[in-house]
């Protein structure tokens, strides 16, 4: 089946722009969960989103990211008036359910470059 | 608070050879632990997870992990190494018995060399 896709794969914009990076999960699952790995961070996790219960937010970094998930499926990272330190690769993942044990599925990602 | 070290972020052995990729983790609680790889320009695959059925946890592609609780440790293992086998490998752990959120490691690049 299907797995996690993310558009676009690729995204050079200019600092201060606003930038949406979209996320489709695997159809029925109900978690969904942004990371974002940079080569001075490494892998941190950003929000999720599950089911109908407000989102956990904790790890945006600021109030310039925001997310949201419509419709229980496909979700939408946005980033505000973007710096060269958001530079790169926006990871999506999903799960069929919510759960320390459950697997997460990844998305090739999103790379973004901020000029 | 949780956190996993991954000690070497450069590993290389043979092609044949032996491949361990070191993690440990420190929890409060019992944890819920990952190893996932990462091959170019792609994302993170599961290799395999422990959820506390079995401390021997056996992955796909030949890969498996013990966890040890008195080393706070979950080791990555595959006894003979394939060239298709280098990427990067991360190890994580879930955060807490809320959320599904993972807390990863910096991750250890595997070189195999022929």
């Amino acid at each position: 089946g299907a797995g996690v896709s993310q558009s676009p794969s690729n995204k050079v914009t200019e600092k201060g722009k606003d930038v949406e990076l979209r996320c489709d999960p695997i159809s029925g699952h109900t978690a969904l969960y942004w990371y974002r790995q940079s080569l001075g961070q490494g892998l941190e996790f950003l929000i999720y989103f599950q089911g109908n219960s407000a989102p956990d937010k904790s790890g945006l970094p600021s109030d310039r990211f925001s997310a949201e998930r419509t419709g229980g499926s496909v979700s939408t990272l946005t980033i505000q008036r973007t710096q060269q330190e958001d530079s790169a690769v926006y990871l999506c993942a999903s799960s069929w359910a919510f759960g320390q044990e459950e697997t997460q599925y990844f998305g090739p990602g999103t790379r973004l470059l901020v000029l | 608070a949780q956190s996993v070290t991954q000690l070497g972020s450069h590993v290389s052995v043979s092609e044949g050879a032996l491949v361990l990729l070191r993690c440990n983790y420190s929890s409060s609680v019992p944890p819920y632990l990952f190893w996932y790889v990462q091959y170019p320009n792609q994302g993170l695959q599961l290799l395999l997870k422990y959820t506390s059925a079995a401390t021997l946890v056996k992955g796909i592609n030949g890969f498996e992990a013990e966890f040890k609780k008195s080393e706070t440790s979950f080791h990555l293992t595959k006894p003979s190494a394939h060239m298709s086998d280098a990427a990067e490998y991360f190890c994580a752990v879930n955060h807490s018995s809320n959320t599904g959120k993972l807390i990863f490691g910096q991750g250890t690049t595997l070189q195999v060399k022929p």
